[in-house]
């Protein structure tokens, strides 16, 4: 069974760093992309970046770029998402999901996200 | 202001077929294929329909996805209650190099 946990959110000062991290099973992690998408309180479902089974191509959406980094650990099986200076407007649910078709694909499961708050 | 565009709201009664509509452009719709995602009320989105048509196993076939140049739709018949909820379609885009959603459907059923 595929599982995706998230972890890592909090409550932080505009400005700040926060590492989220998804820890998957139930699949042979490397094999698939991996994607984070972020929804706002209330609002709709954003993507925030992607990254290949390799870990060597990442993509970015232009809200983010600059700031935040993906990466993954296929040794352990989690993918991460560095957040640095963090905006209110980065205030959202955070989820992990695996992607089948690559990157450009869709994504299959997802986690039930973490929260991350980003106020002063 | 989403890259996909989708109609905020739909609703129907049950038993009635609905269709809900998706709207991009060259670079997303027209090069890549869609999908679509229910996302129930405090739960993750749940993957619907992908490449275009496709259901994954478990899903009713009473949801169908279909797409024609850059615009793709979401057809639900029979609909049933559980059904109210809110739904995104996606694509990757080539130009942004990165995937893009629609703003959302919350259908209603009446």
């Amino acid at each position: 069974e595929v599982q995706l946990l998230e972890s890592g959110g909090g409550l932080i000062q505009p400005g700040g760093s926060l590492r989220l991290s998804c820890a998957a099973s139930g699949f042979t992690f490397i094999n698939f992309a991996m994607t984070w998408v972020r929804q706002a309180p209330g609002k709709g479902l954003e993507w925030v970046s992607g990254i290949s089974g390799s870990g060597r191509t990442a993509y970015y959406a232009d809200s983010v770029k600059g700031r935040f980094t993906i990466s993954r650990d296929n040794s352990k099986n989690t993918l991460y998402l560095q957040m640095n200076g963090l905006r209110v407007e980065d205030t959202a649910k955070y989820y992990c999901a695996k992607d089948q078709g690559g990157s450009s694909g869709w994504s299959d499961y997802w986690g039930q996200g973490t929260l991350v708050t980003v106020s002063s | 202001q989403s890259v996909l565009t989708q109609p905020p709201s739909a609703s129907g009664t049950p038993g009635q077929r609905v269709t809900i509509s998706c709207s991009g452009s060259s670079s997303n719709i027209g090069s890549n294929s869609v999908s679509w995602y229910q996302q129930l009320p405090g739960t993750a989105p749940k993957l619907l329909i992908y490449s275009n048509n496709q259901r994954p196993s478990g899903v009713p076939d009473r949801f169908s996805g279909s797409k024609s140049g850059t615009s793709a739709s979401l057809a639900i018949s029979g609909l049933q209650s559980e059904d109210e909820t809110d739904y995104y379609c996606a694509a990757w885009d080539d130009s942004l190099n990165g995937r893009v959603f629609g703003g959302g459907t919350k259908l209603t059923v009446l």
